[in-house]
């Protein structure tokens, strides 16, 4: 069974503290994806990563950065959390492009509330 | 400006009756994909079903089809026979072009309801 999994379901950070959220897949995927969740506003894309150590900015990089030094896993980084970084975070993966259709396969999510 | 629309924040249906979630999209690009997402109260993303731009046909999925009217920039999802286990966030989602990678943009969501 396909799996992508993330470090915690809940966290709760304090403004200005270093955060670092994990996200393993065990699906030998070349791309993964981090998403903040925020009602009305669907999915919105941070970063993604189609190898490793490469990494590409999404719509809303500015605050984060990212880290992947193993094909099977993909860190977010909040690198001085901000109470507007209150939000849910999903990790995905997929295989490239070709061919076929390929959906993105997403973690449980990680809700991070910034006091 | 908006890439993907859904104009329903909220909808509600009897059990078993079937129910359409619209999905508008906007791109020039010749080839792209069409997801759709169920998001359940537990909070994964469960992938339902996936139009090609150059399919001929309707995708189907069990329970859940594609309505796909290309012309429109239209791909609405149709769901026969509600369940009570179908009450859930639903996203509509395009991936443009083909490049080794796909970057997904997705939709504010559409949240079902299904009433006994």
């Amino acid at each position: 069974d396909v799996k992508v999994t993330q470090s915690s379901r809940y966290l709760v950070k304090r403004t200005g503290e270093k955060v670092f959220l994990e996200c393993v897949q065990d699906m030998d995927h070349e791309n993964m994806f981090w998403y903040r969740q925020d009602p009305g506003l669907g999915l919105r894309l941070i970063y993604f990563s189609y190898d490793v150590k490469m990494k590409e900015k999404g719509d809303i990089p500015e605050g984060y950065s990212v880290s992947r030094e193993k094909k099977e896993r993909f860190s977010l980084i909040l690198e001085s959390a901000s109470t507007n970084q209150t939000s849910m975070y999903l990790c995905a993966s997929s295989r490239p492009v070709g061919g076929t259709y390929n959906e993105q396969f997403f973690g449980p999510g990680t809700r991070l509330t910034v006091l | 400006a908006q890439k993907i629309t859904q104009t329903q924040p909220g909808m509600f249906v009897q059990e078993k009756e079937a129910v359409t979630l619209d999905c508008t999209y906007d791109t020039s690009d010749p080839s792209y994909g069409l997801f759709w997402y169920k998001q359940p109260s537990s909070g994964e993303m469960i992938f339902l079903i996936y139009q090609g731009s150059y399919d001929q046909q309707n995708a189907t999925e069990g329970r859940y089809s594609l309505n796909f009217q290309k012309a429109r920039k239209s791909a609405n999802l149709v769901i026969s026979a509600s369940q009570l286990g179908d009450s859930a966030m639903y996203f509509c989602a395009m991936r443009e072009g083909t490049t080794s990678y796909d970057k997904v943009i997705f939709g504010p969501g559409t949240s079902l309801s299904v009433i006994p």
